[in-house]
């Protein structure tokens, strides 16, 4: 079955400090990956993508993550949070056809320590 | 890319009415996802509205409770029907190209039923 697993329901991170955000997924053909962001009150913004090629994917506000086949994972990493950088962030798999739906992760809730 | 339109952004409903949330696409797509974001949780796709035909639900949602209309390739409405306090929530309008795109989103409606 597809799925995607976000094991870590809240994170604290002081301000300034390194963050990753783990992402485990199972899926029955190479999946396309996404990370998305929500802020409080906002939609869903996308931060980076994975399709094929580098397997290091370079995002908006200074994300980064890693594609690891063996491992089933896409991790999301940045070197220095911000402040505002605290909100809820989802892995997400597909769509790979037309009719495909986006499965989501339940999400990780990132707090700021100041 | 898409930009994404959804109304209303918010609204406080009285139990046993109705809501109808509206959602526009600055562009022709072929599928539209509408989505739940319950408190606290991920996203729960509701259903895919194709154009031209009857929207297709998940599992535990069915079209007496949600019925989506699909008139056209940029537009489309979800109503929550005979509302309870179960059913605040965040409703999401989402499109997608498939393929090696991501999927957009618009802000969402943050509905709270009392």
């Amino acid at each position: 079955a597809q799925s995607v697993t976000q094991p870590d329901i809240h994170i604290t991170v002081s301000e300034g400090a390194s963050l990753e955000l783990r992402c485990n997924y199972s899926y029955g053909a190479t999946p396309y990956l996404f990370w998305y962001v929500q802020s409080p009150g906002q939609g869903l913004q996308l931060l980076l993508k994975y399709f094929s090629g580098d397997t290091l994917v370079q995002g908006i506000k200074g994300f980064e993550a890693e594609f690891k086949r063996s491992q089933s994972s896409f991790n999301l990493r940045k070197p220095s949070v911000h402040w505002s950088d605290a909100a809820e962030y989802f892995c997400a798999v597909g769509p790979l056809n037309r009719d495909d739906k986006i499965i989501f992760g339940k999400g990780t809730r990132l707090h700021i320590l100041p | 890319s898409a930009v994404i339109s959804q109304k209303p952004s918010r609204d406080i409903c009285q139990r046993g009415t109705s809501l109808t949330i509206q959602c526009q696409v600055d562009s022709q797509v072929t599928m539209m996802f509408w989505y739940r974001q319950q408190p606290g949780q991920s996203l729960t796709l509701i259903a895919t509205a194709n154009q031209g035909s009857e929207a297709t639900y998940e599992s535990g949602f069915v079209i007496d409770k949600f019925p989506i209309s699909r008139p056209n390739l940029t537009f489309s409405t979800l109503t929550v029907s005979n509302m309870s306090p179960e059913d605040s929530s965040i409703y999401l309008c989402s499109v997608g190209f498939g393929g090696n795109t991501e999927a957009f989103f618009g802000q969402g409606t943050r509905l709270t039923v009392v």
